[in-house]
C-alpha cells in the first residue's frame, strides 16, 4: 500500500527540540521531491520545507528558517524535520506530503501522512 | 512569497452546486490544486493542475481558472462534502509554496 506515516511528535518545552520522521511505503521514495506542511490547532495548512529526491533543492518557510533542517535517507526510504529552539507558535500536527509533478508543468500533493501532533509547553 | 486568499466560509444546500474560489499572484503563473479535509483528518487532494481530478474523486468536482482565480465547483453537493477545503500553489519565487486560508464547506 502507498502511504506515508509521521512519527515523533510530542510534548516539549519551549526552546527544545524535537525530530520528526516519515516513512514511505508503497513507491520509489527515492523519485520524488518531498515536503512537511503544519496545522496548528483550528488554524489552516501552512508550508514548511521541502527537500528534492537528489537533496539538492531544499527550502523553508520564511517564518522557520534558521530552526529547521530537513533530510531524507533514501536507505531508509524516511523524511526527517529538526525542529530546534521550539515556541509555542510551533504546536501544531506535522504532515508530511509527497509532491508529484505529473503531467508537465504541474505540482501538487498527491500524498500525505496522518501527522503527528507536536506540542510545545511548559 | 505570495498569499493566496478564500472565503472563509460557503454554505450551499443539499443537492445544489456551489463554487468555491481562490485568488492569488502566484495563479497567474501556477495552476492551484484543491484539497478537501474532513476534522481530524489529513487532507486529500481532489482537483490538481489543470483542472485535473485524482484517481476515485468523483466528476462532480470540477476545476477552472482565469487571470488570478481559480474555482473547485460540486455539482450536487453530498452531506459528505462538508469539509474544510484549501487552495494551494507554488508561490511567485517557484521554490516555495503557499496555502489559502481554507473555505469551511456547510451543506444545509
Amino acid at each position: 500500500e502507498v502511504q506515508l506515516a509521521e512519527s515523533g511528535g510530542g510534548l516539549v518545552k519551549p526552546g527544545g527540540s524535537l525530530r520528526l520522521s516519515c516513512a514511505a511505503s508503497g513507491f520509489t521514495f527515492s523519485s520524488y521531491t518531498m515536503n512537511w506542511v503544519r496545522q496548528a490547532p483550528g488554524k489552516g495548512l501552512e508550508w514548511v520545507s521541502s527537500i528534492s529526491s537528489s537533496t539538492s533543492y531544499i527550502y523553508y518557510a520564511d517564518s522557520l528558517k534558521g530552526r529547521i533542517t530537513i533530510s531524507r535517507d533514501p536507505a531508509k526510504n524516511s523524511l526527517y524535520l529538526q525542529m530546534n529552539s521550539l515556541k509555542a507558535e510551533d504546536t501544531a500536527v506535522y504532515y508530511c506530503a509527497r509532491e508529484n509533478t505529473e503531467p508537465a508543468r504541474s505540482w501538487y500533493f498527491d500524498l500525505w501522512g496522518r501527522g503527528t501532533l507536536v506540542t510545545v509547553s511548559s | 512569497s505570495s498569499e493566496l486568499t478564500q472565503d472563509p466560509a460557503v454554505s450551499v444546500a443539499l443537492g445544489q452546486t456551489v463554487s468555491i474560489t481562490c485568488q492569488g499572484d502566484s495563479l497567474r503563473t501556477y495552476y492551484a490544486n484543491w484539497y478537501q479535509q474532513k476534522p481530524g483528518q489529513a487532507p486529500v487532494l481532489v482537483m490538481y493542475g489543470q483542472n485535473k481530478r485524482p484517481s476515485g474523486i468523483p466528476d462532480r468536482f470540477s476545476g477552472s481558472s482565469s487571470g488570478d482565480t481559480a474555482s473547485l465547483t460540486i455539482t450536487g453537493a453530498q452531506a459528505e462534502h462538508e469539509a474544510d477545503y484549501y487552495c494551494n500553489s507554488r508561490d511567485s519565487s517557484g521554490n516555495h509554496w503557499v496555502f489559502g486560508g481554507g473555505t469551511k464547506l456547510t451543506v444545509l
